[in-house]
């Protein structure tokens, strides 16, 4: 069981706005702690797609947004398109136990 | 282009050490912390652990601490994941990644390690 809580599966049709949760507690996101996004397509290795809550690397599309408030963050995809279909996780550091880093469980997103 | 080239046997015996190496291209080796991080279906992503790239500061998940061993060889640019006395807990994609905070923007393309008696 994941320390930060993901929605296990969301869909959307091409256009649409989705959004994911992430929802930890006071021992990390609630804490203070930045939270961070990532994009998995089948068989590659994740792709960072939010950095500090808010921010985009170059080249990752604005149609991609995240924000953070209190215990829980959000990652929100603005139209949709097929390529979005992916599996996204959060992340962010937990101070509990001599800290570290964690992660969400993982959102399996598909496009309708 | 940054890139990270990992490389390691993909197949261990229970109690045996899992060796892993992370070659880093096409980018800086220094000004960054460089980290190994897990994936398997039952136990999900799991940060396994981070080294400065001076070697000079490590720091791991508590979980794993009493196994791992991250080193660096800023030489070559490289650096390695040591994982002792493995089990079949341990089968995972190990992923090497960089880290320019709490957090990895580069990531390796992967390792599947497979441990079986």
């Amino acid at each position: 069981q994941s320390v930060l809580t993901q929605p296990p599966s969301v869909s959307g049709a091409p256009g649409q706005r989705v959004t994911i949760s992430c929802t930890g507690n006071s021992s990390n996101i609630g804490a203070g702690y930045d939270v961070h996004w990532y994009q998995q397509l089948p068989g590659r290795a994740p792709k960072l797609l939010i950095y500090g809550n808010t921010n985009r690397p170059s080249g990752v599309p604005d149609r991609f947004s995240g924000s953070k408030s209190g215990t829980s963050a959000s990652l929100a995809i603005t139209g949709l398109q097929a390529e979005d279909e992916a599996d996204y996780y959060c992340q962010s550091y937990d101070s509990s136990l001599s800290g570290s880093r964690v992660f969400g469980g993982g959102t399996k997103l598909t496009v309708l | 282009q940054v890139q990270l080239q990992q490389w390691g046997a993909g197949l261990l015996k229970p109690s045996e050490t899992l060796s892993l190496t992370c070659a880093v291209s096409g980018g800086s080796f220094s000004g960054y912390s460089w980290s190994w991080i897990r994936q398997s279906p039952g136990r999900g992503l799991e940060w396994i652990g981070a080294i400065h790239h001076s070697g000079a500061v490590t720091d791991y998940n508590p979980s794993l601490k009493s196994r791992v061993t991250i080193s660096v060889d800023t030489s070559k640019k490289q650096f390695s994941l040591k994982l002792r006395s493995v089990t079949a807990a341990d089968t995972a994609m190990y992923y090497c990644a960089r880290d320019p905070n709490d957090y990895s923007n580069y990531w390796g393309q992967g390792t599947l390690v497979i441990v079986s008696s």
